[in-house]
């Protein structure tokens, strides 16, 4: 199975201040179609999770600007520029390239 | 609006079965597969698979092969997961997310919680 490695594990910010979060693959996730099947989510307390970003570096509707995602084959980045309150959370990597699909360990996202 | 709802809470002896269902509303039923996500309490998120409701096809990652049986009813717009063989080690919430290969699991149900006690 693919390992999706996220770092770090725990994140402190202050709001307003960017931050980035890493997931690296144990194999490539560019598919033979071409495109790379990582996904982007994020978990608020107690909630379900939601999809930020798709296919890499697609923002998801409604996800606001300050997320973005970038990356190929094994190393791959969200951005956030500029933490707002309600960023807190739990984010998680997702790939869909490999069966089985696999998540991430998450990154624990926390006001300093 | 799209949405996926849940039903509500399950407590299973250890040796029984629960079924879980995920009705959709707001698109066409058979335009999207739907997934099955595990998560343990306090723990990350394990994808258990997924099925296409227009030809019932499904794929399952291989630990829940023995575990998890997927099924859809259009006539109703409901996706079901029924848990097997219930030990404490499937205590969790589960949840149903709709799905794509271009758009990812774009919308998720609320969430249901198992528990395994006797």
């Amino acid at each position: 199975d693919v390992v999706l490695t996220q770092t770090p594990s725990i994140l402190s910010a202050t709001i307003g201040q960017s931050v980035s979060i890493s997931c690296r693959s144990s194999q490539s996730l560019l598919d033979s179609d071409g495109n790379t099947y990582l996904y982007w989510f994020l978990q608020r307390p107690g909630q379900s999770p939601q999809r930020l970003i798709y296919l890499v570096s697609n923002l998801g509707s409604g996800v606001p600007n300050r997320f973005s995602g970038s990356g190929s084959g094994t190393d791959f980045t969200l951005k956030i520029s500029g933490v707002e309150a309600e960023d807190l959370g739990v984010y998680y990597c997702m790939q869909a390239t490999h069966a089985p699909w696999t998540f991430g360990g998450g990154t624990k996202l926390e006001l300093k | 609006e799209v949405q996926l709802q849940q039903s509500g809470p399950e407590v299973g002896r250890p040796g029984s079965s629960v079924k879980i269902s995920c009705k959709a509303s707001g698109y066409t039923f058979t335009d999207y597969v739907m997934n099955w996500v595990k998560q343990s309490p306090g723990q990350g998120l394990e994808w258990i698979g997924w099925i296409d409701p227009e030809y019932g096809s499904t794929d399952y990652a291989e630990k829940f092969k023995k575990k998890a049986t997927l099924t859809a009813d259009t006539s109703s717009n409901t996706a079901y997961i029924q848990l097997s063989s219930l030990t404490s080690e499937d205590t969790a919430t589960y949840f149903c997310a709709r799905g794509s290969w271009e758009l990812g699991f774009d919308y998720w149900g609320q969430g249901v919680m198992v528990t395994v006690s006797s």
